[in-house]
């Protein structure tokens, strides 16, 4: 089907681990995005992509890489996984459109570093 | 700075009663903004949109919001609560297409 989705949806690791998340969207739009989500934060920017070969930082991109070699993925990686990076993690695309920008999201996927 | 607060955390409404979540913005510039639903465990849902068309915005599931400049208020409505609307609600902002601002989140509850 069509869309955005996410795996894995549910990940166990173990502290200092490395970890990719991945990201895959359907409708090649130009804009991918990664959130975390935690109790008391609400959602929090972590990476952006404007294109391909093209990332920036959010506002918590501390420990975590990305890449984007094609339009259609964003892999987050977590170079060396700590507990305080057990959350929920959303990835989001948006593109340039007449009727809007909205963010479409994935199903998320839930990370606990032990 | 670009801010987005959502005046509650919580709210409890009865089955049948209307829905009222408040949302207001900081802003000089002239955003798009959005309300998306959590249900629990679930991904973000987009329930409306103004995009600077007409200013009182209608969604899905009988939801609609009105944009006030004056009062940079975007507050999400519903005339009739129904159980299934207990969820989680966030209002975003945005002003270019990268730069998204969530507000923290309301968690509306329904009670029979």
């Amino acid at each position: 089907d069509a869309g955005i989705t996410q795996s894995p949806r549910y990940k166990i690791t173990e502290t200092g681990r490395q970890v990719t998340l991945m990201c895959h969207q359907t409708w090649s739009h130009s804009y991918m995005f990664w959130y975390r989500q935690d109790l008391g934060h609400g959602l929090r920017l972590i990476y952006y992509s404007a294109a391909a070969d093209i990332t920036d930082k959010g506002e918590v991109p501390d420990g975590y890489v990305v890449s984007r070699s094609k339009t259609e993925n964003f892999p987050l990686t977590l170079e060396s996984a700590t507990r305080s990076q057990t959350s929920v993690y959303f990835c989001a695309s948006s593109d340039r459109t007449t009727s809007g920008n909205e963010q479409f999201f994935g199903p998320g996927t839930r990370l606990t570093v032990l | 700075a670009q801010s987005v607060t959502q005046l509650d955390s919580h709210v409890s409404v009865s089955e049948g009663t209307p829905v009222l979540l408040r949302c207001n913005y900081s802003s000089s510039y002239s955003p798009s903004l959005f309300w998306y639903v959590q249900h629990p465990n679930k991904g973000l849902q987009l329930l409306l949109k103004y995009t600077s068309a007409a200013t009182l915005v209608k969604g899905i599931n009988g939801f609609e919001a009105e944009f006030k400049k004056s009062e940079t208020s975007f507050h999400l409505t519903k005339p009739s609560a129904h159980m299934s609307d207990a969820a989680e609600y966030f209002c975003v902002v945005s002003y270019n297409f990268n730069k998204f601002y969530f507000g923290s989140g309301t968690k509306l509850n329904v009670k029979p």
